[in-house]
């Protein structure tokens, strides 16, 4: 079975805080998501990384940062945390490109105070 | 007009009822289909992948129209444990992106 494992279930922090969320899958997916979770808004991307090193924009990056040093891991970065990304973070991988099912980590409901 | 539309319901249903869902997607070009499901405060997770031909897993029967740029979900004997939100993820070809719908809630009660 596919792992992907996210370092946190649940994590309060203070506005202004630098916040790091780290993803691990377990399979040599090449490609890593993450994505908000927020009440009637569904799943939005945040980023992606397709490759080691490699990273692209979703649909909502102003505010975060990633980073994808190594194939397995796959870090989102709060610069400085405000209560408007008080949310699920959902992290996610799929194999390849053409085979996109995407397995997902448990989440980390972030509080920002 | 969003890529995955879903209409978000609830669909409240009786137990052994059958239920179906829609979801439109915009791009034609779209070459991959899943449902997903996920349960309050849980990670979603794969349901089942929706194939041109239409496929079914038990109760659980998906089907494509790509003419009419939509995917299906029927649900036949609805059970207590089919209470979730069903999500329709959609990719378009060339894309590494899965996008998601915002999801259609079912409740199946007593």
């Amino acid at each position: 079975d596919v792992k992907v494992t996210q370092s946190s279930r649940y994590l309060v922090k203070r506005t202004g805080e630098k916040v790091f969320l780290e993803c691990v899958q377990d399979m040599d997916h090449e490609n890593m998501f993450w994505y908000r979770q927020d009440p009637g808004l569904g799943l939005r991307l945040i980023y992606f990384s397709y490759d080691v090193k490699m990273k692209e924009k979703g649909d909502i990056p102003e505010g975060y940062s990633v980073s994808r040093e190594k194939k397995e891991r796959f870090s989102l970065i709060l610069e400085s945390a405000s209560t408007n990304q008080t949310s699920m973070y959902l992290c996610a991988s799929s194999l390849s490109q053409t085979n996109t099912e995407a397995f997902f980590g448990q989440g980390t409901r972030l509080t920002v105070v | 007009r969003k890529e995955v539309e879903q209409d978000p319901g609830p669909f409240n249903v009786p137990e052994g009822a059958t239920v179906a869902f829609n979801c439109t997607y915009s791009n034609s070009a779209s070459q991959s289909f899943f449902w997903y499901r996920q349960d309050c405060r849980k990670e979603p997770k794969l349901l089942m992948s929706v194939y041109s031909s239409g496929n079914e897993d038990g109760r659980f029967t998906a089907q494509l129209n790509r003419a009419s740029q939509y995917i299906s979900l029927l649900i036949r004997d609805s059970k207590l444990s089919d209470s979730a939100t069903y999500l329709c993820v959609v990719r378009a070809g060339g894309s590494y992106i899965p996008t998601f719908g915002r999801g259609t809630s079912l409740i199946v009660h007593p």
